[in-house]
């Protein structure tokens, strides 16, 4: 099975900061890495996929890029509404494994 | 206007079954594979079982295998998850989500709210 790592697991930041979220693959998985953003409370929400394509209706502030085992998730000016929880999924293979997570937290 | 709404979550036993659905509408059910995905109390998203917008091919994580069953009616436009033999480890929200392509190797673009199923004596 393919394995997913992200880090940092918790980062704090203030509002205008670049935020930068890394993602590993246990083995390669081309592009097929998708980005999701969690709030409490509520289902997760899709904003990259593909490694670097923007969901419809996702801020550009929001970017992705990488492909093969190496991936990051970049907000390049973190607003009061990306305070939350982040997570990579590849897609590579039929069982939809998802990262452990990183809580994006005020500082 | 995708939607999914699950429903089927509850107190149940340890040993014990429940059956989970998630009623799907504003797309075309069969052109879409299906996903379970869970949240336990306070930890990360896992995948737990995947099937195709024929309902032929199923997937499962190792943690259910033999335990759950994946099914879909075309019909009524509904994704189940019969759960038995369950574990305190299966306390979670279960969300149903959409894939992006008939096969099951798509990202998830719709989710549900989720339903939350407690397993405690």
């Amino acid at each position: 099975d393919i394995q997913m790592t992200q880090s940092p697991s918790t980062l704090s930041a203030a509002v205008g900061d670049r935020v930068t979220i890394t993602c590993r693959a246990s083995q390669s998985i081309n592009s097929w890495l998708a980005w999701y953003q969690q709030k409490p409370g509520k289902a997760p929400k899709v904003l990259i996929y593909k490694a670097s394509s923007l969901e419809s209706g996702v801020p550009s502030r929001f970017s992705g890029s990488g492909s093969g085992t190496e991936f990051t998730l970049t907000i390049s000016s973190l607003q009061p509404d990306d305070f939350a929880t982040f997570y990579c999924q590849q897609y590579s293979s039929y069982s939809g494994t998802f990262g452990q997570g990183t809580k994006v937290e005020i500082k | 206007e995708v939607q999914l709404l699950e429903s089927g979550g509850d107190l149940v036993q340890p040993g014990g079954s429940l059956r989970l659905s998630c009623a799907a509408s504003g797309f075309t059910f069969s052109d879409s594979a299906m996903n379970w995905v869970r949240q336990a109390p306070g930890k990360g998203l896992e995948w737990v079982s995947a099937i195709g917008g024929s309902g032929v091919t199923t997937y499962y994580a190792d943690s259910v295998k033999g335990r759950f069953t994946i099914s879909r009616d075309t019909s009524k436009n509904t994704l189940y998850l019969q759960m038995n033999s369950l574990r305190a480890e299966d306390t979670a929200i279960y969300y149903c989500a959409k894939s992006t392509t008939a096969v099951a190797k798509g990202y998830y673009d719709y989710w549900g709210r989720g339903t939350l199923v407690t397993v405690s004596s």
